[in-house]
């Protein structure tokens, strides 16, 4: 079954440093976000990009962060000058075009800012 | 603004039947959304509700009420494995996620 993948699992960065974290969307998927989610808190969206533009994004999506698609299958997520308050599990979802509208999580990418 | 309200913790027996309700306050709503997540693991999708009614999926049926603003996942035939957190979420116009902060379910033998 095709699946959302994302690398690496667990990244350790200093505060200050920039960091990119990859995700891999499901291959007949046209629609890609990015959602955060704080140890013990709920789950936060961050960005969802369609047709190689940003479609939405929240208002923790600050200038610090951007992303891209830099091929026909990557996508990524760049922070800029990381804060102890960046902590956090970084998950990629994507879904497909048309009626699907389910959105498929990858297994996250646990960052940690010292 | 965007407003998820579900509750934090319920607990069941293990063979029993258990109702998780959320309510909902968004702007652009496109749909609701049951996800399940264990500890430390991503989300993953149980179902989705655009129009008023009930969708079933085996033990798993979800129900929207769109003028009420409400949603409930019912769970039949308790499992173990079925200890986790819900999420209840709503999509917005462009197919954003806003999440509840989850109910956590624990399971009893």
């Amino acid at each position: 079954e095709p699946e959302v993948t994302q690398t690496p699992s667990h990244q350790v960065t200093q505060m200050g440093q920039e960091v990119i974290l990859r995700c891999v969307p499901i291959s007949n998927h046209l629609y890609f976000y990015w959602y955060r989610q704080i140890l013990g808190q709920k789950v936060e969206f961050l960005v969802s990009f369609y047709n190689n533009e940003i479609s939405e994004k929240s208002e923790i999506f600050d200038d610090q962060f951007s992303v891209e698609r830099p091929d026909g299958s990557n996508f990524t997520l760049k922070i800029r000058s990381t804060k102890l308050e960046d902590s956090a599990m970084y998950f990629c979802a994507s879904s497909e075009a048309g009626g699907g509208r389910e959105q498929y999580f990858g297994p996250g990418t646990r960052l940690t800012v010292t | 603004g965007q407003n998820i309200d579900q509750p934090t913790e319920m607990t069941a027996t293990e063979g029993a039947i258990v109702q998780i309700n959320c309510t909902y306050q968004t702007s652009g709503f496109n749909g609701l959304f049951w996800y399940q997540q264990h500890a430390g693991e991503a989300p993953t999708f149980l179902s989705y509700n655009v129009l008023d009614g009930l969708e079933e999926k085996g033990r798993f049926s979800s129900f929207l009420s769109r003028s009420k603003g409400y949603s409930y996942l019912l769970l039949k035939e308790l499992q173990m494995k079925d200890s986790a957190s819900y999420l209840c979420a709503a999509s917005g116009s462009a197919r954003q996620l806003t999440f509840g902060s989850g109910t956590q379910l624990t399971v009893l033998p």
